[in-house]
């Protein structure tokens, strides 16, 4: 079973209209993270946003927070007035436990490819 | 610049050759690790590196060789290397391998292709 699921291959967004990209996950752990990257057609993968499993509020970061719905086993990302920059592969990520298990092992989705249109 | 360099940016290596790709982080942290990111598929971890000793190793075959010399440098040496392993391999760093909230950063990648 997938750990991480993006059901979304593909998106369309017109700019500055905001994009949800969603994410589900599968663990049994009670504490573990939730990463969001971006990958553009250079191959360099840029962290955007964190969530822990224990963290009440919905975290954001500039024009990214993420919709965590813990019961559902959701982390999607909102991204606000799309940008042209915007257009990339978004790959959402979970790590399973704080101490020992996989240690440091990100599980990562498939991806969503974003094409914001002018 | 995220702070992980990547060196070669792209190599093309035929099956019977040794070649190797050399990462390095300027960002004082103490875990690095080897991702391998193919066509259509998920970003697999192949290597973990904490305080420059593995700590993990998910199953990669033996003729993908990591090295991690010093906290600061991480290769992966690459011997008769099969077709299918053509994909994009992604060095990244994080604080350490218990980190939390700190996102772990990534190079720009070595886009190989084997032939």
């Amino acid at each position: 079973a997938q750990k991480i699921t993006q059901t979304q291959p593909g998106m369309f967004v017109q700019e500055k209209e905001a994009v949800t990209l969603d994410c589900t996950y599968d663990t049994s752990d009670q504490s573990y993270g939730l990463f969001w990257y971006k990958q553009p057609s250079s191959g360099e993968m840029i962290f955007l946003i964190y969530q822990g499993s224990y963290d009440e509020q919905n975290a954001t970061e500039g024009r990214y927070s993420l919709n965590f719905q813990k019961a559902r086993k959701s982390a999607n990302l909102v991204i606000s007035a799309s940008q042209l920059g915007d257009s990339a592969m978004y790959f959402c990520a979970m790590r399973e436990g704080n101490y020992g298990g996989s240690q440091g092992n990100l599980i990562f989705g498939k991806g969503t490819k974003l094409s914001v249109k002018p | 610049e995220t702070g992980v360099t990547q060196t070669p940016r792209h190599l093309v290596m035929g099956m019977t050759n040794k070649k190797s790709l050399k990462c390095e982080q300027h960002l004082g942290h103490n875990a690095m690790y080897w991702y391998k990111q193919s066509a259509k598929k998920p970003l697999e971890l192949m290597f973990v590196y904490s305080l420059e000793e593995r700590v993990e190793n998910n199953s990669v075959p033996s003729r993908f060789s990591p090295e991690c010399p010093n906290s600061s440098h991480l290769f992966l040496h690459l011997h008769t290397l099969q077709p299918e392993d053509s994909a994009l391999y992604l060095c990244a760093s994080s604080q350490d391998v218990y980190g939390e909230s700190f996102g772990y950063t990534f190079g720009s990648g070595t886009r190989l292709t084997v032939v």
